[in-house]
């Protein structure tokens, strides 16, 4: 079956540093990936949209300059945290459309996520 | 706006026992719902999707209904086990948009 990859699955980093996670469709293009989160103890959350080609749309209460999302592939979306804050600190998962051939079906697949703890 | 809500929170059973979980959704035009797993630390593992024709999927001793019109789903385990002790994700979503998800219910299965 389709198969979405993380990379890296975890990551530690400093307050003040800058970190990218990658999301992959394997097997599928994707033009559209949504990026959620979820903090300790909470449900996921949809952070954004991103379409390949195209900027990124936000949910409400999500900074977009901090947050930055490039969809330059249709088979890869990058999630960059930009001056990364201990209230950064969540699990981030992506998720790929899979339209099948000409649109012949709408699945999305999740990755395994991305733990970020900041110290 | 949809929103999701799931019931109970948490649930604490003895082996053995079979249970429901219910899930319910304000948008009743959904494209599929879907019942996820999520071990502690863990990402999401899938356990059963059905679309807005269907009815029901089972999958072993899971068995997920789908009520479109009242906005209602629920799971059901049979036969619970300890390693089915996780928490269960509802989530739903509408054609081309992202899955709205509930807040879970924490399943513990004492042995």
């Amino acid at each position: 079956g389709a198969v979405v990859s993380q990379h890296p699955s975890r990551v530690i980093c400093k307050s003040g540093t800058s970190v990218k996670i990658e999301c992959r469709s394997l097997d599928f293009q994707a033009t559209t990936m949504f990026w959620y989160r979820q903090f300790p103890k909470q449900s996921l959350m949809l952070m954004a949209t991103s379409n390949e080609g195209s900027k990124a749309t936000y949910e409400q209460g999500v900074e977009k300059d901090k947050f930055l999302i490039n969809h330059a592939s249709l088979t890869l979306s990058t999630l960059t945290v930009t001056s990364a804050h201990p209230e950064d600190s969540s699990f981030y998962i992506c998720s790929a459309r899979d339209l099948g051939l000409a649109g012949s079906k709408d699945t999305q697949y999740f990755g395994p996520g991305t733990r970020l703890t900041v110290l | 706006k949809q929103e999701v809500t799931q019931i109970p929170a948490a649930l604490s059973v003895p082996e053995g026992e079979n249970l429901v979980l219910n899930c319910s959704f304000t948008d009743s035009a959904i494209y599929n719902l879907q019942w996820f797993r999520q071990d502690p630390g863990k990402g999401l593992t899938s356990l059963l999707l059905i679309q807005s024709s269907q009815r029901e999927q089972t999958s072993g001793r899971l068995n997920a209904s789908l009520d479109k019109s009242s906005g209602r789903s629920t799971l059901y385990i049979a036969a619970s086990q300890p390693g089915d002790s996780a928490t269960y994700l509802c989530a739903v979503n509408n054609y081309g948009q992202n899955f709205v998800f509930g807040p879970g219910t924490r399943l513990s299965v004492l042995p």
